[in-house]
């Protein structure tokens, strides 16, 4: 049974550049969630994908924006990047339908900005 | 600012020894809450969930006891072994159809042997 999946595992991108972040939902799951972790932080709720729509959106700018496709499978896609962006990103997957199903989380992308 | 906000950054017990690590919460209006464990290099793994209609939950090794009087989260993790070792969140939802979970700092766990 293969878990949350996310790709690359890590990303070096310049300021001013845009990024392209991947996830593939544990099987059977069909909502996709994404959050930014700084480093000795907890992770934060950026937005949450379920129907191909984003569902909820936390308190990031519209330079985060994100796509599901029909498979389930997530991007997550960052414009203009700035230093402040540089964290591991982690993408969870759960069940849209059972409203307590627990998020279960990848492996993340540690993305670096410079 | 957060919700959810744990009491102690770290925290170091002998292997074999019971851990407890605390949560506090301010949303009275928060109705499900997650323990999550996180290694080095790794997503968070989900631990043990417990909602508001409930005190008390146990899993294997693990008890979180959750006090909605002083809105309070506890994790017990019984004869603690070195594997434990790890940072713990702890995670709150703001009520139905929200479905931003809210995390904490974390706690570090460490296990001496």
């Amino acid at each position: 049974d293969a878990g949350v999946t996310q790709s690359p595992t890590h990303l070096i991108k310049t300021r001013g550049q845009q990024v392209t972040l991947r996830c593939s939902p544990k099987s059977g799951h069909d909502t996709v969630s994404w959050y930014q972790q700084a480093l000795g932080q907890g992770p934060q709720f950026i937005f949450q994908y379920y129907e191909e729509e984003e569902r909820q959106r936390g308190n990031f700018p519209d330079r985060f924006s994100g796509h599901q496709f029909p498979n389930y499978s997530s991007e997550l896609n960052v414009n203009a990047l700035l230093l402040g962006d540089s964290a591991l990103y982690l993408c969870a997957s759960s069940l849209g339908t059972d409203y307590n199903s627990p998020l279960h989380f990848g492996n993340g992308t540690r993305l670096t900005v410079t | 600012g957060e919700s959810v906000g744990l009491h102690l950054p770290t925290l170091s017990v002998q292997e074999g020894d019971n851990s407890i690590i605390n949560c506090a919460y301010s949303n009275s209006a928060s109705d499900y809450f997650i323990w999550y464990k996180q290694e080095s290099g790794k997503g968070p793994q989900f631990i043990i969930d417990i909602r508001s209609n409930m005190d008390k939950r146990q899993g294997q090794r693990v008890t979180v006891l959750l006090n909605k009087t002083v809105k309070h989260l506890s994790l017990q993790i019984a004869a603690t072994q070195s594997g434990d070792s790890a940072v713990y969140f702890c995670a709150d939802r703001m009520g139905y159809n929200n479905n931003d979970m809210r995390f904490g700092a974390g706690t570090r766990l460490t296990v001496k042997p």
